[in-house]
This record gives C-alpha cells, structure tokens and sequence, in this order.
C-alpha cells in the first residue's frame, strides 16, 4: 500500500513551457486534492474532485487544470508556466474513518519556474 | 484575507517540557479543526483532530483544545521530544452542506525541541 505518490519529485521549467504533474493514490479514495505551498505560508488549495469525472475549483485555480478520468489518478496540468507558479505541489487524499475525516498527502513536487 | 492564523512563527521547547501551538480562526462556519505535522522535504502528516461540539481532544501526548467563543486552538504536546521538531500546520473546514473536505490552512509553527 504505497498510498499517495506523487511524480515527478522536482522540475524545473522555463517561462511558457508546460508539464503535467502526477498523483496516484492506492487507497480506493474517491476525495483527492491538489495544494500548493509558497515559502512561509499555509497550503493553498487549487483544485479538487469528489469521485472520477468531477472537479472543481479551489482557492487558487488560476493557470492551472485538472481531470480525473480515475478514482486513482489525479494530474494537475500546467499550461502556460510562470514565475508565480514556482512552489511546491502537493496532492492528497481524503478518508473518512471512525469519525475522523483526514487528508492523506504526497511527499510534493517542488516545481521552479525561471 | 487570512482566515486561519498561527501567529507564532517558531517555538524553541526543551525536551521533557510542554509545547503549546497556538492558532487563530475567523470563520465562524468552520466546524472541524486539524493539526498536521510537516519535516522537510515531506508532505504533512495528519496528527490529531476535533470537532466543533468538542473542546477537547486527546491522542497519546497530543491534546487539542478549542475555544469556540474565542475562535482559538491550541495543541499541546507533553512531553516534548527532539523527534516532534518539525512544522505544524493548524487546518479548519466547513463540514456542513456538501462536505467536500476542503481544507484552509495557517501559515505553520516551526517547532524545535532542544535535547
């Protein structure tokens, strides 16, 4: 049970270029969770998605795209890189155990954009 | 707007003793509260949780405190050792119409607990 894996672990990229990052989780969840973390301060969420086939926005969706074709995989999709997409990315899945309700996350992507 | 706030950015403990994190909230909707647990290069790892019809929450050394009327977490780690220096990110959601488990997150506690 790998649980949430994450890829690549960095990149670098140049202003315009695009890429696609990579999450997969094996735990069968059906919530998963794109954030982004900027030096000194909280996680911020981009996007999100309830079960394969829905997504929706976060609170900074803004140069970025998801799908989710899976209940497995969800891909976060860079089109246009900027400077102010430089971060480190992290996905998460979400479970609901006992009462307790957590998200379960990757170890990130930190993505650099020059 | 900074709707969760941990205004501390650091706090030095010596092993043995207590640590308390502190963290700050504005949104009256929110009715569940996470602490997660973050080392470098690493994604956060889910500590302790509770819920709005509690005040208090209890797992090993970690107690969570919540203070409706004041808008205030607290976690408290007893006792304190060199293994739980990390960053501690104070987290709230709204689990009422929908419940889609969005998460907003403070800005982090560096802890460090000193040997």
């Amino acid at each position: 049970n790998a649980g949430v894996t994450q890829t690549p672990k960095f990149r670098i990229l140049k202003i315009g270029q695009s890429m696609t990052l990579q999450c997969t989780q094996d735990m069968n969840h059906n919530y998963m969770y794109w954030y982004r973390q900027d030096p000194g301060m909280g996680l911020k969420l981009i996007y999100y998605s309830v079960g394969a086939g829905i997504t929706d926005k976060g609170e900074v969706p803004n140069g970025y795209n998801v799908s989710r074709s899976t209940t497995e995989d969800f891909p976060l999709r860079l089109e246009l890189a900027a400077p102010s997409q430089t971060s480190v990315y992290f996905c998460a899945s979400r479970t609901i155990r006992d009462s307790t309700d957590t998200q379960y996350f990757g170890p990130g992507t930190r993505l650099t954009v020059l | 707007d900074q709707q969760v706030k941990q205004n501390s950015p650091s706090l030095s403990v010596q092993e043995g003793r207590i640590s308390i994190l502190n963290c700050d909230y504005t949104n009256s909707m929110f009715d569940y509260f996470l602490w997660y647990k973050k080392y470098p290069a690493e994604g956060p790892t889910f500590l302790i949780s509770i819920s709005s019809i509690k005040d208090k929450n209890e797992d090993g050394r970690f107690t969570v405190f919540l203070n409706k009327s004041a808008k205030h977490l607290s976690l408290h780690i007893v006792p304190s050792q060199p293994g739980d220096s990390a960053v501690y990110f104070c987290a709230a959601s709204v689990r009422g119409s929908g419940n889609t488990g969005k998460l907003i997150f403070g800005q982090g506690t560096t802890l460090q607990v000193k040997p």
